[in-house]
């Protein structure tokens, strides 16, 4: 799989957009990218991933580069809430497995402090 | 509907002694993953169980093992503990998309485990 790149942390003043960038530039074709955060002392919550084109959801949008060898997570009006670690994944989507790839591989991520 | 459930939330054992994690999936979930995060590694995947069977496995050694009932419940063992077993032990299930785009992980609260 890919490896992903982030910055160790950021931060960000409440009711700004929060913009947390992620390189993966070895990606290949078949492989996506899933943004997941982690309010501390919690689980990992999903929030969105992507293929080529950008998506949005009524959390985030996500912003993937032509060449695909990086991404953007848009939070497009932080709140204290939305302080965690973030963590940009790429994972094969494999039929091998029915499509389900329960192994993520999770890197560092990026520490996102939002300020009052 | 009600989301991943993991007992006990918090738990205290001594070396050696032996630990049984419980993890039931959201309804209808078949696949269930388990991760385990410690400060200094981070998350780090453990193993992945679909229709009862292992079908991925991390670098962890033989004494973290796992089984996957009928219903999707799974367990995980770990044995003759040690204390660098102390960590925040986490499951995740997810419903198989087969070839209707990626898999999404929901994740449980966790089990926080103490080896003393």
């Amino acid at each position: 799989d890919a490896k992903t790149t982030q910055p160790t942390s950021m931060d960000c003043a409440e009711g700004r957009a929060a913009n947390l960038p992620c390189n993966h530039s070895t990606i290949s074709g078949n492989e996506y990218v899933y943004w997941y955060r982690q309010i501390h002392s919690q689980g990992p919550q999903y929030i969105i991933h992507g293929l080529k084109n950008n998506e949005t959801n009524e959390m985030a949008s996500l912003i993937i580069t032509e060449d695909r060898k990086s991404s953007t997570l848009i939070l497009p009006h932080a709140t204290l809430r939305d302080t965690a670690v973030y963590y940009c994944i790429v994972r094969l989507f494999s039929m091998n497995y029915g499509g389900s790839q329960g192994n993520l591989i999770f890197g560092k991520g990026t520490k996102l402090s939002v300020k009052p | 509907k009600a989301g991943v459930t993991q007992t006990p939330r918090y738990l205290i054992k001594t070396r050696g002694q032996q630990v049984t994690l419980s993890c039931s999936p959201i309804s209808g979930h078949r696949s269930v993953s388990w991760y385990q995060q410690t400060p200094g590694q981070g998350l780090q995947f453990l193993f992945e169980y679909f229709s009862e069977t292992q079908r991925n496995k991390g670098n962890f050694p033989g004494r973290f093992s796992g089984r996957q009932f009928s219903n999707s419940r799974s367990e995980m063992n770990v044995s003759t503990l040690e204390l660098g077993d102390s960590a925040l032990y986490l499951c995740a299930s997810s419903l198989e998309q087969g070839a209707s785009g990626a898999n999404v992980l929901t994740f449980g609260a966790g089990s926080r485990l103490t080896v003393l």
